[in-house]
């Protein structure tokens, strides 16, 4: 069936680090990807997206890149800030073939930035 | 800006006492989700509704219920609370049609059951 691993937690880094989660996906069909945040007592929240391959999704920095032939939807961002504390969420939609729309969700890396 | 709803952030309820958790989105999606959310888990599927009236259980619909009478608004029923049902409980809806099918959540339900 369809499923996420990404890497597991929790990540420690100083602020200005450059950050990598990885995330990798099984699914059939064309399937879109996401990421997602939460940040301390809050609900999660869409960081960015991409519905085929090779799209690049990006927002507040962060970036990610649809890799179909490694099946990999790495988040990454240049330099992070304290702000950035918060659990990610890699998750993955079959895009044909369904029409509930379910996401798969990986565990969830947490990440804290230290100043 | 879509807005998703819940209605308690947090709740504290005895073993055994029926338990309801309350759902509303303002976007008229067709598509409506519960999960639960515990340390090391992630996010797990409960139940999920495509349509008014409609359900299909989740990954863990043991010991759960659901009711969906209007579009809007999709409930969680603890029949029976018991103290391994002590979590954070999100709901979440989307749109049924497009490619995208991105979820919209709602900020949580932290329940104790004691």
């Amino acid at each position: 069936g369809d499923s996420v691993t990404q890497m597991e937690g929790p990540v420690t880094l100083s602020e200005e680090a450059f950050l990598t989660i990885n995330c990798t996906y099984t699914a059939t069909g064309y399937p879109s990807l996401f990421w997602y945040v939460q940040y301390p007592g809050e609900g999660l929240q869409l960081l960015l997206k991409a519905t085929k391959a090779d799209d690049k999704g990006s927002n507040k920095g962060f970036e990610a890149t649809y890799r179909k032939e490694t099946t990999s939807f790495h988040l990454e961002k240049g330099s992070v800030q304290v702000s950035d504390s918060a659990v990610y969420f890699c998750a993955v939609v079959r895009s044909r073939g369904s029409t509930l729309g379910r996401l798969y969700f990986g565990r969830g890396t947490q990440l804290t930035v230290w100043p | 800006d879509v807005k998703v709803t819940q209605s308690s952030r947090y709740l504290v309820k005895r073993t055994g006492e029926k338990v309801f958790l309350e759902c509303v989105q303002d976007m008229d999606h067709e598509n409506m989700f519960w999960y639960r959310q515990d340390p090391g888990l992630g996010l797990r599927l409960i139940y999920f509704s495509y349509d008014v009236k409609m359900k299909e259980k989740g990954d863990i619909p043991e010991g759960y219920s659901v009711s969906r009478e209007k579009k809007e608004r999709f409930s969680l029923i603890l029949e029976s609370a018991s103290t391994n049902q002590t979590s954070m409980y999100l709901c979440a809806s989307s749109l049924n049609a497009g490619w995208a099918y991105e979820q919209y959540f709602g900020p949580g339900t932290r329940l104790t059951v004691t």
